[in-house]
């Protein structure tokens, strides 16, 4: 499996961009990279995956890097809704980490 | 869209008891994912299935757990003679099929006294 490192937390302001850093130096050539967050008292749900190109949809974009070492989910206007843990995971079965969570200040 | 069920939501058993959860994935959705969470950690991968056949087990999956898909639908997942380290939120998920967005329930959480 291919090991991430997410920051253990972010804080951003409402109405402000938040960009969700994570490495996977380990990933391998086919793996797609998926994003998914968790609010408290439910499960996962998906934000967005992708393999080599940028990906954008309703609810956030995704910066992948040239050498697919690492990516960056992007919320280009963070709400109160938005604070959640956000889990970066290369490959599947889906194997997730701590994530990072985020907290939003009104 | 019904979403993923999962029942019971609660479960307190003594320690010692066997306890069974089920998962309703959504239908038509080929692949069923089973999941563990404690406090403060990322969910861990159990097991999935691809239609009826078991896939994978994770080294987690000790012989006192298994998990069933008779039918491809719902699924089963049974703890025997759980111990108090069981005690944790279990997730169920579904994909339509390899690789697309996993679906997931709002878990049943166990607790062993």
């Amino acid at each position: 499996d291919a090991k991430t490192t997410q920051p253990n937390s972010m804080e951003s302001n409402e109405e402000e961009p938040v960009h969700l850093p994570c490495n996977h130096s380990t990933i391998s050539g086919t793996d797609y990279i998926h994003w998914y967050r968790q609010l408290p008292s439910q499960g996962p749900e998906y934000v967005i995956h992708g393999l080599t190109s940028n990906v954008n949809n309703r609810m956030a974009s995704l910066a992948i890097a040239e050498d697919r070492k690492s990516s960056t989910l992007i919320l280009h206007r963070a709400t109160l809704r938005d604070a959640a843990v956000y889990y970066c995971i290369p490959g599947t079965p889906l194997v997730f980490g701590k994530g990072t969570r985020l907290s939003v200040i009104a | 869209d019904t979403g993923v069920s999962q029942n019971p939501r609660h479960k307190i058993t003594k320690r010692g008891q066997n306890v069974t959860f089920r998962c309703d994935p959504i239908s038509e959705h080929n692949r069923l994912y089973w999941y563990r969470q404690t406090l403060g950690q990322g969910p861990e991968f159990l097991t999935y299935f691809q239609n009826e056949a078991q896939l994978e087990k994770s080294r987690l999956l000790s012989d006192r757990f298994s998990a069933e898909r008779p039918k491809g639908s719902f699924s089963t997942l049974e703890i025997q003679r759980t111990e108090q380290g069981d005690s944790a939120m279990y997730l169920c998920a579904s994909s339509l099929v390899e690789g697309s967005p996993l679906h997931f329930g709002n878990g049943t959480r166990l607790t062993v006294t």
